[in-house]
Parts: C-alpha cells; structure tokens; sequence
C-alpha cells in the first residue's frame, strides 16, 4: 500500500525566515511525486510533479528535490501569502494514469 | 487558462436524499477523477475515470456512489442514498501530461 508521511503538521516562520517541509514516502515504483498548495475551503492548486531522485523544480520562492524515499519542499525567503496548507501526492507506475495517495499536509503559516 | 470547474460550491441535504455534484473538466484531459476530504483530514481517491469507464475505485466508492460522463464536458458524481458521514469537500480533477488539476471543491452537508 502506497504511504505519505508529512513533516512537520504545522510550522510557523517569520518573513524572511526560510526553511524546508519533508515528505517521506513508500510505493511500489515510483511515476511522480506531486506537491500541492492548498488554501482553506479551497481545491488544491498544482505547483510540481518530480518523477525521478535527483530532479529539482523551482517556482518562485519554493523549490522542490526528490530522492528515492522522500522530498523537500524549501521555501526561500517566505512572505506571508506563502501562508498554507502544502500537500504531497504520490502517484504510482502500476500502468495508465493512478491515482493520487495524499499526505496530511503542512500547515505553514507565515509571520509578517 | 484553462480550470477545472465544479458546481455547487456548497450542497446542503438531508440524510436519505439523492445528490449529483458536477464538474467540467479541463477540455482536452481524458483522465477524471473524483477525490475527497473531510473536514481536517487527507484528500482521499474515490474513482478514476477514462474512456467513459470507471477506470479504478476505492474501497469508499460503494454501490451508494456512480459516475457519469454524460455528454462531452461534464463529469458528474452521484450519491444515492446520503449519509452523515458523507459529509465533506469533494473535488473533482483531471489530468495532462503528468499534471493533475484540481477543481474548486463542492461542499456537501448532510443534516
């Protein structure tokens, strides 16, 4: 059974102050990894898909790294609309397109 | 650019009732999903959908639950039979190279 573990549930920065959001993870062959924003009462709203250990993608003030069991988010230099839940998705190569196995979150909350 | 649109935003019912929550989805994805998340919880799979077939359903998505495709763009999700613990945002998303959309969410309150 494919697993998601978020860490920390909840982290409180000031601006300016950066740091990085963790999200180990166990499936059976790996197709992508998903990272997701999300805002309350809102749908998650994409930001990357990793697919192989070593990738990097860079958006902004986040950037995202991948390795064989888990990956990062690191945020750099947040200001306070970085403020939110972060949400990290696997999805695994069993054939056609999977569907997503969520983690619990990160709830990020940044002070001005 | 393109989204993933949902309707209603907010759905209240009674237990017992009927409900069909909509969604469009992103015009040139073929894949559909239907996820949920109650209330401080994980976004959890329901059902996958491609090619007018279910494609793949969790263990949540019971005979109380279907999907339809029932013309070119919507995508549509019914409960049958609706009980408290249905309770919860449900989204709908589809997929393009390797990306997944999310759509808004449909609030669903069963009283």
């Amino acid at each position: 059974e494919d697993q998601v573990t978020q860490s920390p549930e909840a982290l409180r920065l000031q601006e300016g102050e950066s740091s990085s959001l963790n999200c180990s993870y166990t499936v059976s062959g790996l197709r992508g990894l998903f990272w997701y924003r999300q805002d309350p009462g809102k749908g998650p709203e994409f930001l990357f898909t990793l697919y192989s250990a070593g990738e990097e993608k860079e958006k902004e003030r986040l950037k995202a790294t991948l390795t064989k069991k888990e990956s990062f988010l690191h945020i750099t230099a947040p200001k306070p609309e970085d403020s939110a839940t972060y949400l990290c998705a696997v999805q695994a190569l069993r054939g056609g397109n999977e569907k997503l196995t969520f983690g619990t979150g990160t709830r990020l909350t940044i002070i001005p | 650019e393109p989204e993933v649109t949902q309707t209603p935003s907010h759905q209240v019912t009674q237990m017992g009732q009927e409900v069909i929550l909509r969604c469009v989805p992103i015009s040139n994805h073929l894949y559909f999903y239907w996820y949920r998340q109650i209330l401080g919880q994980k976004v959890e799979f329901l059902v996958s959908f491609y090619n007018n077939e279910i494609s793949e359903k969790s263990e949540i998505f019971d005979d109380q639950f279907s999907v339809e495709r029932p013309d070119g763009s919507n995508f549509t999700l019914k409960i049958r039979s609706t009980k408290l613990e249905d309770s919860a945002m449900y989204f709908c998303a589809s997929i393009l190279a390797g990306e997944q959309y999310f759509g808004p969410g449909t609030r669903l309150t069963v009283t």
